[in-house]
């Protein structure tokens, strides 16, 4: 079975410390995902990378960074958390694909509050 | 650019009735892939199906069905004889590329014993 981990379930930081939110796939996967997941919009792309050390901006990628220095690993960065920032963030991964078709595959969120 | 509409914020529904999520998308591109995710309490995305833009046939396994009608741009799940497991927030989502899903706001369903 695909498993994606996150390293926090929880998490609760102050406005403007520096957050890693850490991501782990098992399948060898090449393509990676960071999601935010916000009531009323669903999830949106902040970051993925189809590489290692390679990135793209997804739909909403200011205030984040991202870090792929290993193939099973996908880091997302908050440089300065800033309240607007709290939200449930979701890792997923998926197979290198020719047609798109292949399906991502979630870890379990990790929910950050920023006060 | 890409769009995915599902207009039903929450569904609520005694045990064993019928339920479909509707889905309306939007792309410029011939070749699109659609898919559902299911949410559950857990909070962990789930799976369902998968769809090419190819391929309209309608497809059912065990107690849930999809229907996939281009004319509309429409791709509908329904869940018969609901159960309360069932209960979960459901997403639409559609990519035209090898990256990027575009996902719905989701559907909360909540299945009432």
């Amino acid at each position: 079975d695909v498993k994606v981990t996150q390293s926090s379930r929880y998490l609760v930081k102050r406005t403007g410390e520096k957050v890693f939110l850490e991501c782990v796939q098992d399948m060898d996967h090449e393509n990676m995902f960071w999601y935010r997941q916000d009531p009323g919009l669903g999830l949106r792309l902040i970051y993925f990378s189809y590489d290692v050390k390679m990135k793209e901006k997804g739909d909403i990628p200011e205030g984040y960074s991202v870090s792929r220095e290993k193939k099973e690993r996908f880091s997302l960065i908050l440089e300065s958390a800033s309240t607007n920032q709290t939200s449930m963030y979701l890792c997923a991964s998926s197979l290198a694909t020719s047609g798109g078709f292949n399906e991502q595959f979630f870890g379990p969120g990790t929910r950050l509050t920023v006060l | 650019a890409q769009k995915v509409t599902q207009a039903q914020t929450e569904i609520s529904v005694v045990e064993k009735e019928d339920v479909t999520l509707d889905c309306v998308y939007e792309t410029r591109d011939t070749t699109y892939y659609l898919f559902w995710y299911k949410q559950p309490p857990s909070g962990e995305l789930v799976f369902l199906i998968r769809r090419n833009s190819f391929d309209e046939q309608n497809e059912i396994s065990g107690r849930y069905s999809w229907n996939f009608q281009k004319s509309t741009s429409s791709f509908n799940f329904t869940i018969t004889a609901s159960q309360v497991v069932d209960s979960a927030v459901y997403f639409c989502a559609l990519r035209v590329n090898d990256y990027k899903l575009s996902f719905g706001a989701g559907t909360t369903v909540t299945v009432r014993a």
